[in-house]
Formats: structure tokens, C-alpha cells, sequence
């Protein structure tokens, strides 16, 4: 079965660190493009990072500079390092696959499946 | 980055209905749009991708269609376990946005 857990969420205080770890399942995260993706309390959902099979990485403007985001293959396990948190970054935040087709032209369809079930990060004093 | 806009914001309707939300993307983004399904505690779950492709596993009633910037999602009878929140995202970019959310609520 396919499935993804997150772990590491909690309460921080503004300016700390935490690490948020997401252990995959029935796949390789190696060889898969991997996200994180935030949704602040009665928000909408918010991209935040990928990371892409070949390493390459991207980042919402909101977390650029102060989020990283990795991969361990011997552990199957998606990280966000998330530093200098601020009461904004407080959401769940889900990782995901960014799975893909590729049709007759080449073209990659790039889509969120599946879904972990969601580590909740509160940033306050 | 790309802005998706989605409406209505918020739908009432009764089970049995036919109902549609509508995305628009700022710029073209071709077919590279998803549709998620989103229940109160739960992760959303993947309906529609590459636009108009049924997710395996997803009722039939659930369609999208579209292109360029313009996105629809249809649910043709809406049943009890419809009502939750839709959002579209587009994948054109990898600077990846999503809609701001179509709430469904019950009639």
C-alpha cells in the first residue's frame, strides 16, 4: 500500500526550528518528486517546497530562505527543515507526491497523490 | 507566480443537484490543472488530473473540463459525501498554486 506518515509537528516558540520528517511507504522517494504542502487553521491549502527526483529544489516566496527541504533514501523519509518560524508559518502541513503522466507528446502532467494525513506546527510564545 | 481564482467562493446545494466551479488561471497553463476534494480533518484527495482525467476510484459523476484558462468541475447528482471543500491547482509552474477554495455545503 501506498501511504505516507508525517511526525515533528508541535508547539514552537517564533524565531525556533523544527524539523518535520515524512516516513513513505510502497514507493521510493528517491526516484519520486516530493512536496510539502501548509494549510493555516480555516485557510486554503499552500504549496510550500518540492524536491525533485534529480535533487533540484523550489520553494514557496513565504518560506524561501528559511525552509529546506530533503530527502534520506536509506530511510524512504521526506524532511522539511523549517527555521526562524514565525506565527504565519503556524498550519498542518501534509507531504505529498507529486506524481506525473506523460502523454504521446511528451507532455509530464504533474499531480498531489497521495497525501499524508497532516502534522499541525504552532508557532507561539 | 500563476493566481487561481475560483468560484463561487461557497455553493449551496441538494442532493440530487447538478453543480459546477469554475478556476481561472492568470495566465495559460494548458491542461496542468488538478482538482482536490477536501473534508473537514482529512487530507484532500486527488479527483481530476491533467484537467479532465478521473482519478482511479472516483465516481463517475465527477468530471473536468478545460483549457488554456479556463478549468470547470462538475459533479452531474450530487450525493451526501460530496459536501466538502474543492480546490483546483496548477502544475504548470514549479512555483505551484492552488485556488482558493469552493466550499459545498447542503441545501
Amino acid at each position: 500500500e501506498v501511504q505516507l506518515v508525517e511526525s515533528g509537528g508541535g508547539l514552537i516558540q517564533p524565531g525556533g526550528s523544527l524539523r518535520l520528517s515524512c516516513a513513505a511507504s510502497g514507493f521510493t522517494v528517491s526516484s519520486n518528486y516530493m512536496s510539502w504542502v501548509r494549510q493555516a487553521p480555516g485557510k486554503g491549502l499552500e504549496w510550500v517546497s518540492v524536491i525533485y527526483s534529480g535533487d533540484s529544489t523550489y520553494y514557496a516566496d513565504s518560506v524561501k530562505g528559511r525552509f529546506t527541504i530533503s530527502r534520506d533514501n536509506s530511510k524512504n523519509t521526506l524532511y522539511l527543515q523549517m527555521n526562524s518560524l514565525r506565527a504565519e508559518d503556524t498550519a498542518v502541513y501534509y507531504c505529498a507526491r507529486y506524481g506525473y503522466y506523460a502523454d504521446s507528446s511528451g507532455n509530464y502532467f504533474r499531480w498531489f497523490d497521495p497525501w499524508g494525513q497532516g502534522t499541525l506546527v504552532t508557532v507561539s510564545s | 507566480d500563476i493566481q487561481m481564482t475560483q468560484s463561487p467562493s461557497s455553493l449551496s446545494a441538494s442532493v440530487g443537484d447538478r453543480v459546477t466551479i469554475t478556476c481561472r488561471a492568470s495566465q495559460t497553463i494548458s491542461r496542468y490543472l488538478n482538482w482536490y476534494q477536501q473534508k473537514p480533518g482529512k487530507a484532500p484527495k486527488l479527483l481530476i488530473h491533467a484537467a479532465s482525467s478521473l482519478q482511479s476510484g472516483v465516481p463517475s459523476r465527477f468530471s473536468g473540463s478545460g483549457s488554456g484558462t479556463d478549468f470547470t468541475l462538475t459533479i452531474s447528482s450530487l450525493q451526501p459525501e460530496d459536501f466538502a471543500t474543492y480546490y483546483c491547482q496548477q502544475s504548470y509552474s514549479s512555483a505551484i498554486t492552488f485556488g482558493q477554495g469552493t466550499r459545498l455545503e447542503i441545501k
